[in-house]
């Protein structure tokens, strides 16, 4: 199993542009998840999904859209990138039906917008 | 939405020390999670606690879930330099119907330096 594979590794976008990051696992994971990271704040979840298409807003959704069409994808739409969207975008998924099972990450994209 | 203080915010200590950290919130969690961020890559769960006043061990770590269910530590015993990295406390509530989603409320991460 690769497990959560993220892509890309690095990006730098210019203001306004758009770009889609790509998070797939192999585990048949119904839950998924996608958090940023930014120098000391910890993680904050941006959308989260319980299966196929089904998804729902995290705690910092403005300006980032989803979708699940299948149970391996879940990629995440920056539209009109910003300067705030500087971050570092991690992917995670877990098992459905174990409320306590563990969350498996991705290595993560590091987003630069300038 | 819930918040989680973790302290201190980074650590320098020499090979052989024993670490300390914890997380306070003003919210009751279900579970607390402690997980590690190598650099470069993702987090990865360390050790995770499900009852009030549980205490686990995982080799030098241990845990503990406070029993106000408001507050977790981690302690690392005679720390080596592969214990560098970020730590952080995580927390899941149940909502009224039993369920949480997996939706975890992180703390700020406390960085670990090792001096061999």
């Amino acid at each position: 199993n690769a497990g959560v594979t993220q892509t890309p590794k690095f990006r730098i976008l210019k203001i306004g542009q758009s770009m889609t990051l790509q998070c797939a696992q192999d585990m048949n994971h119904n839950y998924m998840y996608w958090y940023r990271q930014d120098p000391g704040m910890g993680l904050k979840l941006i959308y989260y999904s319980v299966g196929a298409g089904i998804t729902d807003k995290g705690e910092v959704p403005n300006g980032y859209n989803v979708s699940r069409s299948t149970t391996e994808d879940f990629p995440l739409r920056l539209e009109l990138a910003a300067p705030s969207q500087t971050s570092v975008y991690f992917c995670a998924s877990r098992h459905r039906d174990r409320d306590n099972s563990p969350l498996h990450f991705g290595n993560g994209t590091r987003l630069t917008v300038t | 939405g819930q918040q989680l203080n973790q302290s201190p915010q980074s650590m320098f200590i020499q090979e052989g020390e024993d670490v300390s950290m914890n997380c306070t919130s003003s919210s009751i969690f279900n579970t607390w999670l402690w997980y590690k961020q190598d650099p470069g890559e993702g987090p990865v769960l360390l050790i995770a606690l499900y009852k009030a006043g549980e205490l686990t061990s995982n080799g030098r770590l241990t845990a503990q879930f406070g029993i106000t269910r408001k507050d977790s530590f981690l302690n690392i015993s005679a720390s080596i330099p592969s214990d560098v990295g970020i730590y952080f406390c995580a927390g899941l509530i149940l909502n009224a119907g039993g369920t949480s989603y997996g939706k975890l409320t992180f703390g700020q991460g406390t960085i670990l330096t090792v001096h061999p």
